[in-house]
């Protein structure tokens, strides 16, 4: 058990649908970062937080949106949602200094139908 | 970020070692390197890390060259759990609290029985 929670497991929704994935990291990680995986394109970053604040961008979308509440929870938001964002959504967090290893949940398995 | 090299795909037996390597030319010298596995349909799992010198846990061992332009994680004994896809990254530690970790393909190790 890595220590982050990420809900819902699962979600299956129609194109054009917003939906809301959340992330509970580790206790005393500061740090929250959002992960894409799809068959076709592997592990892809997408945004981190630290302390609530943004702190790096990856490849993420302008219809996805995340931020960090002051109680260090997480939440990614996607909305217009197409075919194509079908994937696992995955959330990590980590401690403070730049060895602290990331702790992934077991993520979110998006279905767009 | 730097890039690392790893093999597609290894195979081996169970109970027999595995040596994965991961080439790094490109590292600098406040990179870390970091090794993570996937194992099917779960989020990615911390395995070690190391800076310059050879580390060991309870999962695996370290190997890092003297000039660190490669590494080679060693599993002692491989069990059929240990089947998964092993990342080799590099982790900037340049100061701020931006850690990310960026993925490549991996390799995908298959222990036979």
């Amino acid at each position: 058990d890595s220590g982050v929670t990420q809900t819902p497991k699962h979600l299956i929704t129609a194109t054009g649908q917003r939906v809301t994935l959340r992330c509970s990291p580790r206790s005393g990680d500061l740090s929250v970062y959002w992960y894409q995986q799809s068959l076709d394109q592997g592990l892809q970053f997408l945004i981190q937080y630290y302390n609530g604040e943004e702190r790096a961008k990856g490849n993420i979308l302008e219809r996805f949106s995340a931020q960090q509440f002051p109680d260090l929870h997480s939440e990614l938001n996607l909305s217009s949602l197409e075919l194509g964002d079908s994937a696992l959504y995955f959330c990590a967090s980590s401690g403070q200094r730049g060895y602290s290893p990331l702790h992934f949940g077991n993520g979110t398995r998006l279905t767009v139908t | 970020d730097a890039k690392t090299t790893q093999p597609n795909s290894m195979e081996s037996n169970e109970e027999e070692p595995v040596h994965l390597p991961c080439n790094h030319s490109t590292i600098s010298g406040t990179d870390y390197i970091h090794w993570y596995r996937q194992l099917p349909s779960q989020g990615p799992e911390y395995v070690i890390h190391g800076l310059t010198s050879n580390v060991n846990n309870r999962m695996a061992s370290l190997a890092i060259a003297e000039d660190r332009k490669s590494s080679t994680l060693i599993l002692h004994r491989a069990t059929l759990r240990d089947a998964a896809v092993y990342y080799c990254i590099l982790r900037a530690n340049s100061g701020g609290s931006n850690y990310k970790l960026t993925f490549g393909k991996g390799t995908l190790l298959t222990v036979n029985p």
